[in-house]
């Protein structure tokens, strides 16, 4: 079955910098890929998707990027702000809607 | 998106009871699933509960332990059984709409 690495576990970076998250997942048959923040104690919220017919989305200040052929996707927040901190999911879906989460990454974004 | 409520917010249960959690949605939606959270870590699919059919299990999970009901499209419930305290975890429901996928508030349950 499908398999999400996600890496880093943990990123610490000052106001203002940039922020990268990346993910890879192991079903090529996997078409649609999306991102979650969750806050401490809160429910997962959408914050963006991508499917795979597409290279790269932006929303405001984050965006995604996918590359099919290693199989491997990026979330991209700039110009971060200390609400930004939060835990991130990326997660893969390879079929009927269903969802396989990566571990997370816990951002801290300091002041 | 949709609005989704879960019923009980949180409970502490003893070892060798059941609980079941509601899932209840503001809109009609064909797929409905159920997640587990354990502390501090990420989400786990339990199973995926459509309307009119028997819900689909992950490998891991079987119907006796984690028993669904999904009786229309706006409804379901996971019922946890015989718990242990390694049943203590968040779980969550999540409806689909177009293919983006929108999670209810969750529920604690702690297991003593």
């Amino acid at each position: 079955g499908e398999n999400v690495e996600q890496h880093p576990s943990t990123l610490s970076v000052q106001e203002g910098d940039s922020a990268v998250i990346k993910c890879t997942y192991s079903d090529s048959a996997s078409n649609y890929f999306p991102w979650y923040k969750q806050e401490l104690g809160k429910r997962p919220q959408l914050i963006i998707d991508i499917r795979s017919n597409v290279g790269e989305k932006k929303d405001q200040r984050i965006a995604v990027t996918l590359n099919k052929t290693a199989k491997h996707f990026s979330l991209h927040i700039t110009e971060t702000q200390p609400e930004d901190s939060a835990v991130y999911f990326c997660a893969a879906s390879p079929g009927f809607q269903k969802l396989v989460f990566g571990t997370g990454t816990r951002l801290l974004v300091s002041p | 998106s949709a609005v989704i409520s879960q019923k009980p917010s949180r409970d502490i249960c003893q070892r060798g009871t059941s609980l079941t959690i509601q899932c209840q949605v503001d809109s009609q939606v064909t797929m409905m699933f159920w997640y587990r959270q354990q502390p501090g870590q990420s989400l786990t699919l339990i199973a995926t509960a459509n309307q009119g059919s028997e819900a689909t299990y992950e490998s891991g999970f079987v119907i006796d332990k984690f028993p669904i009901s999904r009786p229309n499209l706006t409804f379901s419930t996971l019922t946890v059984s015989n718990m242990s305290p390694e049943d203590s975890s968040i779980y969550l429901c999540s409806v689909g709409i177009n293919r983006e996928q929108y999670f209810g508030p969750g529920t604690r349950l702690t297991v003593t």
